[in-house]
């Protein structure tokens, strides 16, 4: 059974500073997709970054990055320059074939 | 449309009483997923719709629980004789499904309250 662990169920960060959110996971597949979907109050998910499993470099989209660890099943979620607007539940995702799985999800708070 | 859609945004029932949730994915999507978020954690799957391919209803949590999808438009996830427990957030995401590595899609979800 593939599994996603999100450890931290809060965080904060002050605003236009650095934020890592971590994500671990296991799966017995080779050939897998992760995933980040942020969470606003709107409750709309939004994808904010995937990495392909197979692909060794970083998947990387503006103020956001990923730290792929293919060995250590840790894929966590850097985010630069964090804005108000930032302020959601991040979930972290597993993807192979037709089983998706979810994180518990972490609420991030930027603060002003 | 843009996005996927769903209704209604919220719906408010009495313990016992049926209910029908609709979702109208991105035209051109084959895959629909349907998830139940409850107050506070993950997503939990329910079902998945692949074309016309019979569907995968592995994460349906009770018989109380059924989904329809006509082709490759619109789908109902019908929950009968409703109970407390089933209080949650229902979304529902489309895929293009082609290559397996395709990205979701979310809907707003509906907010189901069963007093």
């Amino acid at each position: 059974a593939q599994t996603v662990t999100q450890s931290q169920p809060e965080m904060s960060v002050q605003e236009a500073e650095t934020v890592t959110l971590s994500c671990t996971y296991d799966t017995s597949e080779n050939n897998y997709y992760l995933f980040w979907y942020k969470q606003p109050p709107s409750r709309q998910m939004i994808l904010v970054i995937r990495q392909e499993a197979y692909k060794q470099q970083n998947a990387t989209e503006n103020r956001f990055s990923v730290n792929f660890q293919k060995a250590a099943k840790s894929f966590s979620l850097k985010i630069s320059d964090s804005q108000l607007g930032d302020t959601a539940m991040y979930f972290c995702a597993l993807r192979n074939n037709n089983d998706m799985r979810f994180g518990a999800g972490t609420r991030l708070t930027v603060k002003p | 449309g843009a996005g996927v859609s769903q209704s209604p945004s919220n719906k408010v029932t009495e313990k016992g009483k049926d209910v029908e949730l609709r979702c109208d994915p991105i035209s051109g999507h084959t895959a629909l997923y349907w998830y139940r978020q409850r107050l506070g954690q993950g997503l939990e799957f329910l079902i998945y719709f692949q074309g016309n391919s019979a569907p995968d209803k592995s994460g349906l949590p009770s018989d109380r629980f059924s989904a329809e999808r006509t082709g490759e438009s619109v789908s109902t996830l019908t929950i009968q004789r409703t109970q407390q427990e089933d209080s949650a957030v229902y979304l529902c995401a489309s895929s293009l499904d082609r290559t397996k590595v395709e990205t979701q899609y979310f809907g707003p979800g509906t907010r189901l309250l069963v007093l």
